[in-house]
């Protein structure tokens, strides 16, 4: 099993849509997660950080689920600025500041 | 905020060159980290740095080195490049004292072809 995971997609959907992704952990002893996005030749930039009681930033939110080791992240009324791919990332327990990334999901947002 | 900035955004090598590939962070941050990132592989760990002089392994360390002599400056190396290191290649920062440690800020990223 991979150390994290995600549904690669694309996900299309029309603006106005929400949509949501899950991405999957194996290290129970993780403490940090955070939500990426990535624009097409573009470097990764932070979105949100994922606290255990879940963060809302305007139209995002994200929710940790520590019993089945697992993150979201809920775009609601989508724009189609918010294609992009979205990548997850797990702190590394094994010391050090080391973050896992998943492979990230592809978001489309169409008229 | 964060700035993060890489050498070369392109970068075309042959064959058996040896190539540096330069990251510099502003914000006295203790950690770096290079990355290289393929099309369906995801960010895959080459090599990270948590203190001057300090370097770690990744997840894929073969064919490549790094060097940091000074906290804002992490290089990573390639000795021989071959074509199967052609990728994007990208560095990362994040603090070990401040709150949001963890957090990893990158670069714009260096997309380099070997031929």
């Amino acid at each position: 099993r991979k150390e994290v995971e995600q549904d690669p997609g694309p996900f299309n959907v029309p603006e106005g849509a929400t949509v949501a992704f899950n991405c999957t952990y194996s290290n129970s002893a993780s403490q940090s997660f955070f939500w990426y996005r990535q624009d097409c030749r573009k470097e990764p930039k932070l979105l949100m950080s994922v606290y255990s009681s879940g963060n809302e930033d305007g139209r995002f939110t994200a929710q940790l689920n520590r019993a089945s080791q697992y993150i979201s992240l809920l775009i609601r009324d989508s724009k189609l600025s918010d294609s992009a791919t979205y990548l997850c990332a797990v702190n590394w327990k094994g010391g050090y500041n080391k973050l896992i990334f998943g492979a990230g999901t592809r978001l489309a947002v169409h008229p | 905020d964060v700035k993060v900035t890489q050498s070369s955004r392109y970068l075309v090598k042959r064959t058996g060159e040896k190539v540096f590939l330069e990251c510099v962070q502003d914000m006295d941050h203790e950690n770096m980290f290079w990355y290289r990132q393929d099309p369906g592989l995801g960010l895959r760990l080459i090599y990270f740095s948590y203190d001057v002089k300090m370097k770690e392994k990744g997840d894929i360390p073969e064919g490549y080195s790094v060097s940091r002599e000074k906290k804002e400056r992490f290089s990573l190396i390639l000795e021989s490049a071959s074509t199967n290191q052609t990728s994007m290649y990208l560095c990362a920062s994040s603090s070990s004292t401040s709150v949001s440690t963890d957090t990893q800020y990158f670069g714009p990223g260096t997309r380099l072809t070997v031929l």
